[in-house]
């Protein structure tokens, strides 16, 4: 599996936009971008993924850069309830093994 | 959407003794789950790969005499810790993909305390 780079930790203001970056510098043709979030104690939950297009959902949108090396996952309006560890992942379809990285711990400030 | 549940979503047990831990699909067949395990500060590391009808598949370093997974049904993976010691103290989790595997399922989490 490809590895993703994720800064640390970050802070965002309460109903600003978040975007979280990630560096995916090995990611193959055929390997898509997963993200997920785990907020404390509880199990991760799906986000959004893309494969070389950007995606948006309910949750957030999927910026992929064109040479695929990087991505930026977007909240638009951060709440207090986004506070949470979110995990970049790349994996082929179906991603049914995942490999969680060290993630990015998000903090939404009041 | 699909649910995993996870269950007990905490426990408790003395050195020694072994405890069993459930996941069920509520709302959908998996024929594969996944058992992951997380230490305080620590991102999830995958233990084993549990195959309903057939033998868990283990990452490397994980004892599976330790960790016993069962997968009998298409909504049930068990996972036993045989013997815990206070080592085997973590958070568990399990997972299950979507029909299409676009995307993973996880339950709650099992908070494991050995005393």
């Amino acid at each position: 599996d490809a590895k993703t780079t994720q800064p640390p930790s970050m802070d965002c203001a309460e109903g600003r936009a978040a975007n979280l970056p990630c560096n995916h510098s090995t990611i193959s043709g055929n390997e898509y971008v997963y993200w997920y979030r785990q907020i404390h104690s509880q199990g991760p939950q799906y986000i959004i993924h893309g494969l070389k297009n950007n995606e948006t959902n309910e949750m957030a949108s999927l910026i992929i850069t064109e040479d695929r090396k990087s991505s930026t996952l977007i909240l638009p309006h951060a709440t207090l309830r986004d506070t949470a560890v979110y995990y970049c992942i790349v994996g082929g379809f179906g991603n049914e093994k995942l490999t969680f990285g060290t993630g990015t711990r998000l903090t939404i400030i009041p | 959407g699909a649910v995993v549940s996870q269950h007990p979503s905490r426990v408790i047990c003395k050195s020694g003794t072994s405890v069993k831990i459930e996941c069920r699909s509520l709302d959908f067949q998996a024929t594969t789950m996944f058992w992951y395990r997380q230490f305080p500060k620590q991102s999830l590391m995958l233990m084993a790969t549990s195959n309903e009808g057939s033998k868990a598949t283990y990452e490397q370093g994980v004892e599976k005499d330790k960790f016993l997974i069962n997968h009998a049904s298409l909504t049930l993976s068990t996972l036993t810790v045989t013997s815990a010691h206070p080592e085997d103290s973590s958070f568990y989790i399990c997972s299950a993909p979507d029909r299409t595997f676009t995307e993973a399922f996880f339950g709650q989490g099992t908070r494991l305390t050995v005393v």
